[in-house]
């Protein structure tokens, strides 16, 4: 049972175009929601973090939109290069617990 | 900063066998996280140490698995008997704040395969 569903698992997108990755949860105990970044290899990094009393968190090209009423929040990379190429975990801290629950993933493609 | 260090990279063993994973957390950090990631499960908590203790170890999937972290710069992760669906990647993560995950940092992993 996924407390975090995140969609797609896999994204194709062109070089300069928009990637949208979507991710849902129930769990209203939630309070801290971060994305990592994993590169094939590699272990997985923070890329961006967002409050539920924020709507939007941009850094640089990554921004995170949240909306805590439909217990839905998204990354979008805007003008998406080759080098962003990679496997994109959201996630959610249980503040109760201190614990984070990953989504399942979504292995981005950026072509040229 | 060396970052946090994993070993071995690669393991295979039989099936049966104990294995043992190692990790060097950044120092400092006094939180520790073990997760396993595979690909129909995606990332899984398995424990977590605060200050050297087990804070929840909720996430070991049995008996055969066990951690420990003896000192702020070691911990081990075993599974005794291992078996085929223990093949995944072991990731360690370290972090600098008591609890608070999102700045943890990832080791590289441990690719464990049991045949």
């Amino acid at each position: 049972q996924q407390q975090v569903k995140q969609s797609p698992q896999s994204l194709i997108v062109q070089k300069g175009g928009i990637s949208i990755i979507n991710c849902a949860y129930e769990n209203t105990a939630f309070d801290y929601f971060p994305w990592y970044q994993q590169f094939p290899g590699k272990g997985p990094a923070l890329l961006i973090a967002i409050r539920p009393d924020v709507s939007e968190k941009k850094e640089g090209r990554f921004t995170i939109s949240f909306n805590k009423s439909a217990k839905q929040f998204s990354l979008h990379i805007m003008d998406s290069q080759p080098g962003d190429s990679a496997t994109y975990f959201c996630a959610a801290r249980d503040g109760s617990y201190q614990k984070v629950t990953f989504g399942i993933g979504t292995k981005l493609q950026v072509i040229p | 900063d060396a970052g946090v260090i994993q070993s071995p990279r690669h393991e295979v063993t039989e099936m049966g066998q104990e294995v043992t994973l190692r990790c060097k957390p950044i120092s400092g950090h006094n939180s520790l996280f073990w997760y396993r990631q595979t690909m129909m499960r995606g990332l899984e908590l398995l424990i977590y140490f605060n200050n050297n203790v087990p804070i929840d170890d909720s996430g070991m999937p049995e008996d055969r698995f066990s951690a420990k972290m003896p000192n702020a710069s070691f911990s081990t992760l075993k599974i005794q008997p291992s078996e085929p669906r223990d093949s995944a990647v072991y990731f360690c993560a370290s972090s600098p704040l008591t609890g608070g995950f999102p700045r943890a940092f990832f080791g590289q992993g441990t690719r464990l395969t049991v045949v």
